[in-house]
């Protein structure tokens, strides 16, 4: 059983292009993470989601608590974007997804 | 960089044996958490503590054990190793205990099983 569930899991994109990940999960939660991964391993945390949306730079997230569902939205899509992005919950316990890994093509 | 520090970057070591992997949290965090990655289970997580003591629990095997000291950083115990503990095991930190702070990561601690 997965509690997190991401797509697309690959995701090839054209420099400039708009991008949009999506988390859908199945537990009540506190919050909900969008994390980043580059393919040296390190992780940074992009967001950090109860409600509603932010937006940082290029980057915006959105959560509908109601349906259970986030998005992860990238604008002007550059190749430094390439990465792995990660969905987590906070519930009783911390949750994965499994990842998008997305690549801009010059 | 989080200011988040692991040690050691790479670890080697044969089935059977035992390793302690080390996490200092960023200055004032309060929180540490400890998470594996493996390349068929994906991110995990193992267990969290607050200001020493443990405040949630994770996919965490009987044969690992953590601890945070009064200093606030944290080992991760790791006996009896298996083949399939080959992973990247990554700590990371935040100001409060609620669940919901925003976390910053160490750059992980690479361990691999013979």
């Amino acid at each position: 059983k997965n509690e997190v569930e991401q797509s697309p899991q690959n995701l090839t994109a054209q420099e400039g292009e708009f991008i949009t990940i999506n988390c859908s999960y199945s537990v009540g939660i506190s919050a909900l993470h969008w994390l980043q991964q580059h393919p040296g391993g390190g992780i940074v945390s992009l967001f950090m989601l109860s409600s509603g949306k932010k937006k940082h730079g290029r980057l915006i997230a959105t959560i509908n608590i109601q349906e259970k569902h986030s998005s992860l939205h990238i604008t002007a899509s550059h190749p430094r974007d390439s990465a792995v992005y990660i969905c987590a919950v906070d519930g009783n316990q911390f949750y994965f997804g499994t990842g998008t890994s997305l690549t801009v093509i010059p | 960089d989080s200011g988040v520090t692991q040690t050691p970057k790479h670890l080697i070591t044969a089935t059977g044996q035992r390793v302690t992997l080390r996490c200092s949290p960023r200055s004032g965090d309060l929180s540490v958490y400890w998470y594996q990655q493996s390349l068929d289970q994906g991110l995990q997580f193992l267990i969290q503590y607050y200001n020493g003591e443990e405040r949630a629990k994770g996919n965490i095997l009987e044969r690992f054990s953590a601890q945070q000291f009064p200093d606030l950083h944290s080992e991760l115990n790791l006996s009896s190793l298996e083949l399939g503990d080959s992973a990247l095991y990554f700590c990371a930190s935040s100001g409060g205990g609620m669940p919901y702070n925003e976390q910053f990561f160490g750059p992980g601690t690479r361990l691999t099983v013979l």
